[in-house]
Order: structure tokens, then sequence, then C-alpha cells
């Protein structure tokens, strides 16, 4: 079974501070990794994506990830932070390799940037 | 740019009678997935598919019927709608080694 989890409902920060968005994930083998943002509203968009190799992801509007395998993280980070970041982000996993095409989201962390 | 167009974007429907919601990709993907949008559970995966005339349940299949009769094509299907059905409903594609790529999303009233 794979399972995804955003431990951080909501999260208030103000312009300028770094943000740093959690997740962590439960799966038996390597996964495949993604950060996806939903503004209001609206639907969901890509960032960035783990596949293999280096461990820090750099993706789309500034945004980037470390990937911990020690501790099945997949942090989300950007520093500075600015109002138009203020939307949900969510974590996915997908399994690595086969035709398992199946991909788990978590609930998502509701980020408010107050300028 | 991939588009993935859901139809309808809104509808009212009610309970006991029959839906389906609709999704058409010109992406050329493989992999197309129906997930449904609640506040406070994020996305739950319903049903999915990796080629026509195949599909398979996700996390949360019961209540819902998917058919793939195409590569392009991938219909949700409420036969007896009920109240605890509405939701906003998310169409996605994706191809073998592309990110997925989401309709804007259906919302659907059950009452």
């Amino acid at each position: 079974a794979q399972s995804v989890d955003q431990p951080d409902a909501h999260v208030t920060l103000s312009e300028g501070a770094s943000l740093e968005l959690r997740c962590s994930y439960s799966y038996s083998a390597a996964p495949y990794l993604f950060w996806y943002v939903q503004y209001p509203g609206q639907s969901l968009q890509f960032l960035l994506k783990y596949i293999t190799g280096d461990t820090v992801v750099k993706g789309t509007k500034g945004f980037e990830a470390e990937f911990r395998k020690s501790n099945s993280s997949f942090n989300l980070k950007k520093s500075p932070a600015h109002w138009s970041d203020s939307a949900k982000y969510f974590c996915a996993l997908e399994p690595s390799g086969g035709s398992n095409a199946k991909l788990t989201f978590g609930k998502g962390t509701k980020l408010s940037v107050k300028s | 740019e991939a588009a993935v167009t859901q139809s309808p974007r809104s509808k009212v429907a009610v309970t006991g009678g029959k839906v389906t919601l609709s999704c058409h990709q010109t992406n050329n993907h493989d992999y197309m997935y129906w997930y449904r949008q609640d506040t406070g559970h994020g996305l739950r995966l319903i049903h999915y598919s990796y080629v026509a005339d195949s599909t398979e349940k996700g996390d949360i299949p019961d209540g819902y019927k998917a058919s793939r009769p195409s590569q392009e094509n991938f219909s949700l299907i409420l036969e007896l709608a009920s109240l605890s059905q509405t939701a906003v409903y998310f169409c996605a594609s994706r191809g073998w080694s592309t990110e997925v790529f989401f309709g804007k999303g259906t919302r659907l009233t059950v009452v």
C-alpha cells in the first residue's frame, strides 16, 4: 500500500519569510514524488517531481524540494515567499517502474502568505 | 500544451438519478484518472485506466463506475447519485514519463 501524509493543514507566514511545507510518504520501494499547487477556484498545476538522482529538485515558480530517503520525506521549499504563493499545495506519490499507474495525493496544505 | 477537457463543468443532479461525467484528452496519454475533491480530504482516487477498454479501481470506487472506450475518452458514471457524492471531480491524464495534467473540474451537486 502507498500513502502520503501532509501533516499541516494550514501554514501562515509573512511575505519575505522562508516557507517549508512538509510531506512524508509510505511505500515499500523507491517512489516517484510530485508537488502540485491549486490556486483558489482553479485546477491543479504541476510544480516539480523527483524521479531519481539529485535529492534536491527545482521546479517552477521558484520552488524546490528535497528528497530524504532516511525519513521518507519530500518537503517543498521557497525563499522568500511572496503573497502570490498563497494557495493549496499537494504532495503526490507514484510507484516507480512497472505498469502500476496509481497516483496518490496527500490531503494538501493551505498556505497563506501575509503581505 | 497538454489539454484535458471535462464536461459538464457544473451539474445539479437528483438523488437516485444517473450522472455521467465526461473527460477528453488530446495528449495521446495512456493513463487517465478520476479524482474527487472534498474539503478536508484532498484528492481521492476513484478509478483510473492505463489502456483503452480497461479500468482499475482506485481508493474509493464504491458507487462509481468508469468507462474508457478509447484512449482519448474516460467517463465516470454514477448509476444512483447520492447526497454524499456532492463534490468537485477532476479528470487527469499522464504519459509514460510526464507529469499529470488536470482538467478544470466538474462541480457536482446532488440534491
